[in-house]
């Protein structure tokens, strides 16, 4: 079975221009997470979907940053307009909680290294 | 609120040497704990769990973890490390009973194996 596909794997931007970071979580899957990793703060928890419905946004830091699923096989995490602190390691997870309890076993993509100049 | 913490940022240790990567957690609900594995330039893939049951959790590739509810913690133990454990660990955590797999990570321990 396919894993979480992440696209694009490397990005370099100069700053002030948009990026679009695209996700494709495992079939049949329920949730979908984003998450941003940087040196500085670890692994952040940015925004989760449940059914494509936006659950919990209190993590995306700005409003430059917005997400979308527009149906179950796919997501985007836009960045207009981006900055050299946007850059970072985004990764996307997908999830099926089982019988309806959670499990915390998430499917992580390989990330989208992401480099504001 | 959960928060997990992770004291040591990084461990060296050689080949064939026993290594334990720690990890606490603070939160006021009862938690799900979780060991990751990062290998370089790769997502996290999911080492083992405490779900319930039996507080001794062994995982994959020879690695297993205590959970310790007095002292909340949940570290990590490896007999013999390989060099092919060369990678970031993550000790997560998340709210029993949610509906949800919503996870808050550690900052990472980067095991480094040497010859």
């Amino acid at each position: 079975d396919a894993g979480v596909i992440q696209s694009p794997r490397h990005e370099v931007t100069e700053m002030g221009q948009e990026v679009t970071l695209r996700c494709k979580p495992i079939s049949g899957h329920d949730y979908l997470f984003w998450y941003r990793q940087t040196m500085m703060r670890g692994l952040e928890l940015l925004i989760y979907f449940n059914n494509n419905v936006p659950i919990d946004d209190s993590g995306m830091p700005e409003d430059r940053f917005s997400a979308k699923m527009p149906n179950a096989s796919f997501s985007t995490l836009k960045i207009q307009p981006s900055e050299p602190r946007d850059s970072a390691v985004y990764f996307c997870a997908s999830s099926q909680p089982r019988d309806r309890v959670a499990t915390g076993e998430l499917f992580f993509g390989e990330g989208s290294r992401l480099t504001v100049l | 609120a959960q928060s997990v913490t992770q004291l040591d940022s990084q461990v060296p240790v050689f080949e064939e040497a026993p290594v334990e990567l720690r990890c606490n957690y603070s939160s006021s609900v009862s938690v799900y704990l979780f060991w990751y594995v990062q290998y370089p330039n790769q997502g996290l893939q999911l080492l083992l769990k405490y779900l319930s049951g039996s507080t001794l959790v062994k995982g994959i590739n020879g690695f297993e973890a205590e959970f310790n509810k007095s002292q909340t913690s949940f570290h990590l133990r490896k007999p013999s490390v390989h060099i092919s454990d060369t990678a970031e660990y993550f000790c997560a955590v998340s709210e029993v009973g949610a509906n949800t797999d919503k996870l808050i990570f550690g900052t990472g321990t980067r095991l480094q194996v040497f010859p």
